[in-house]
């Protein structure tokens, strides 16, 4: 079984600061973990994910995430937060890549961004 | 290409009501999953199915049912509908079988139903 801690419901940061938004996952097999962001009234966007191999994941929009698998952590991070980047962020947890086993959600962080 | 696309956008219903909520997966996937979306359980799979055949299924009541076409096109079903039904219903399709790349999954906009 596997399962997602996102720490923090909400995360309010101001343009052009670093943004953190926290992951940390329970699974009894090598897991497969995803980012993806939602804006109003939309379904779900891939940013990255995390297979195996490299540890630090680059994904769209400038964002990146670590597999730290000590840590059992995969926190999203970006440089610099811009405006757009105002939405909710969900980190996923899969068996198999997210295929017949299905995703496992956290229950998600709303990024705000300070102007 | 085209992405997912779910049908209706938007429906409202009244208790004791059934629904039946469609996904058109991407050209070319064979797999189709669905979740279900609400502020207070969040982001919760319901069921996944390949080539016709439902391979895995959440925690949820029977009254949740789903199917899928020859088309890959799949369909979910809710009966004796309740106000907790209320929810984002996001449909995901990937090209499914063995490997990783496979299952990579693309959402559809989802499909939000209000329960009177």
């Amino acid at each position: 079984a596997q399962s997602v801690t996102q720490l923090g419901s909400h995360v309010s940061v101001s343009e052009g600061a670093l943004v953190l938004l926290r992951c940390n996952y329970s699974s009894s097999v090598p897991p497969y973990l995803f980012w993806y962001v939602q804006y109003p009234n939309q379904g779900l966007q891939l940013l990255l994910k995390y297979t195996t191999g490299a540890t630090l994941v680059k994904g769209i929009n400038g964002f990146e995430a670590e597999f730290k698998k000590s840590e059992t952590s995969f926190h999203l991070t970006k440089p610099s937060a811009h405006m757009s980047d105002a939405a909710e962020y969900f980190c996923a947890v899969s068996a198999s890549g997210g295929g017949a086993d299905g995703l496992t959600f956290g229950k998600g962080t709303h990024l705000i961004i300070q102007p | 290409k085209a992405g997912v696309t779910q049908t209706p956008r938007y429906l409202i219903k009244t208790r004791g009501q059934q629904v039946t909520l469609s996904c058109s997966p991407i050209s070319g996937h064979r797999s189709v999953s669905w979740y279900q979306q609400t502020p207070g359980q969040g982001l919760q799979f319901l069921f996944e199915y390949f080539s016709e055949t439902q391979r895995n299924k959440g925690n949820f009541p029977g009254r949740f049912s789903g199917r899928q076409f020859s088309n890959s096109r799949s369909e979910m079903n809710v009966s004796t509908l309740e106000l907790g039904d209320s929810a984002l219903y996001l449909c995901a399709s990937s090209l499914g079988g063995s490997g990783r790349a496979k299952n990579e999954q693309f959402f559809g906009p989802g499909t939000r139903l209000t329960v009177l």
